[in-house]
């Protein structure tokens, strides 16, 4: 496709359960960033993948959070144990690596909600 | 430390009154991109403009302006005639100069302002 695509785009699990969420940016974005946003609240940086590599993973909550990327490809971000706190939309975004930041394209999100 | 604030959480004005959403930056580094996104009710984040550190000149397109000031670390938007379906969340974010190495850094988002036009 043409814009970064996430699925699902909903998911309800029960406490304790692990869920993957699956983000396919868009072709040649070789850079690609998972964000999580409460409700009402702004984005909140967890971890930006260049190619399969994650220079930067500072922004993971706690250990029950992961995630993976294959080559510059799908990346999937896997919660472990969740907890109710964990309801939130996660957005994935990618974007072209170069000498000048280029501007990051959005998905959806995937709205997940614990129950 | 990265670090984008947006003060205004909420803004609600009457169609075609001219509204600016404000964003204030902390950086150490002299390479820096700031951005501006929009949020409609259907999530999706929209792209606006990007901005670089060592481009101060002031952008108009359409109704959109954004205006960055270095010396005040800002980078204001301002819709001109606002509209109903301006109605959205703006977001305003920063990064840092690509690693040599490790290419594009990461965005840090401000908290978001909540705009309101009202008709």
């Amino acid at each position: 496709g043409a814009g970064v695509s996430q699925s699902p785009s909903n998911k309800v699990t029960e406490k304790g359960k692990d869920v993957e969420l699956r983000c396919d940016p868009i072709s040649g974005h070789t850079a690609l960033y998972w964000y999580r946003q409460r409700l009402g609240q702004g984005l909140e940086f967890l971890i930006y993948f260049q190619g399969n590599s994650a220079p930067d993973k500072s922004g993971l909550p706690s250990d029950r959070f992961s995630a993976e990327r294959t080559g510059e490809s799908v990346s999937t971000l896997t919660i472990q144990r969740t907890q109710q706190e964990d309801s939130a939309v996660y957005l994935c975004a990618s974007s072209l690596q170069g000498p000048m930041n280029t501007e990051a394209f959005f998905g959806q999100g995937t709205r997940l909600t614990v129950v | 430390a990265q670090k984008v604030t947006q003060a205004q959480t909420e803004i609600s004005v009457v169609e075609k009154e001219d509204v600016t959403l404000d964003c204030v930056y902390e950086t150490r580094d002299t390479t820096y991109y700031l951005f501006w996104y929009k949020q409609p009710p259907s999530g999706e984040l929209v792209f606006l403009i990007r901005r670089n550190s060592f481009d101060e000149q002031n952008e108009i397109s359409g109704r959109y302006s954004w205006n960055f000031q270095k010396s005040t670390s800002s980078f204001n938007f301002t819709i001109t005639a606002s509209q109903v379906v301006d109605s959205a969340v703006y977001f305003c974010a920063l990064s840092e100069g690509p690693d040599p190495i490790q290419g594009a850094q990461k965005l840090v988002f401000g908290q978001g302002t909540r705009l309101t036009i009202n008709p």
